[in-house]
């Protein structure tokens, strides 16, 4: 299993943009068998799925969230990245990077996980 | 509001079973064969227990398993240890364009 490591700011003032990193260790991200993706946890409530890129750089993401976010692939620093803009406290996370498996042994779920890393909005 | 519908909480004693439901629609649970369970511990990302509705990872005890019914998917906890007590949360795969829907999570406790 590959490490997962998210890196980024802990505070974000509102209506600016979040921005955060995933380095992937003991794997490669450009594995045709694998999404990368980003799920976020509020504290003291449950999971959901921000959105998902491919090594090639096709990407998903959540209906509820789409307009504001964005993730790109880095395959030369074996890096994935998120930004959330306009961000407002309902943004306030835990935010986790995973491992999505396409087509190896966990078919159709986050397999890998990083440890997470929490984003606080406040002014 | 979540996607997918679990119960807040539930509990057992050691060494009993507990079954977690997880109601779901016929766009996600109904529809795809991609139910999967997390189990989180406090303080820790959550960990892949069950995928494809009854698959268990390498690693994961036979103790647990899990099963699907129409939209409903459900996790058995058999011969419940301390170590089982967290928070398990459902997801289902619902096309492209919703990789993931989750549950809100249930809170397990062992007595």
């Amino acid at each position: 299993q590959p490490q997962l490591q998210e890196s980024g700011p802990g505070l974000v003032k509102p209506s600016e943009t979040l921005s955060l990193t995933c380095t992937v260790s003991g794997g490669s991200i450009s594995s045709s068998n694998y999404y990368w993706g980003w799920i976020r946890q509020p504290p003291g409530k449950g999971l959901e799925w921000i959105g998902n890129i491919y090594y090639s750089g096709s990407s998903f993401y959540n209906p509820s969230l789409e307009g504001r976010v964005t993730i790109s692939v880095d395959t030369s620093k074996n890096q994935f990245s998120l930004r959330v803009s306009s961000v407002t406290a309902a943004d306030t996370a835990l935010y986790y990077c995973a491992r999505w498996d396409y087509a190896s042994e966990n078919y159709y779920s986050f397999d890998s996980w990083g440890q997470g890393t929490l984003v606080t909005v406040s002014s | 509001q979540s996607a997918l519908t679990q119960p807040p909480s539930a509990s057992g004693s050691p060494g009993q079973s507990v079954t977690i439901a997880c109601a779901g629609t016929s766009s996600d649970v109904g529809r795809y064969n991609y139910v999967s369970w997390y189990q989180q511990h406090p303080g820790k990302a959550p960990k892949l227990l069950i995928y494809e509705v009854s698959q268990r990872p390498s690693g994961v005890p036979d103790r647990f398993s899990g099963s699907k019914s129409g939209n409903t998917a459900s996790l058995t906890v058999s011969g419940l240890q301390a170590d089982d007590e967290g928070d398990y949360y459902c997801s289902s795969y619902a096309g492209s364009s919703n990789f993931a829907v989750f549950g809100g999570g249930t809170k397990l406790t062992v007595l």
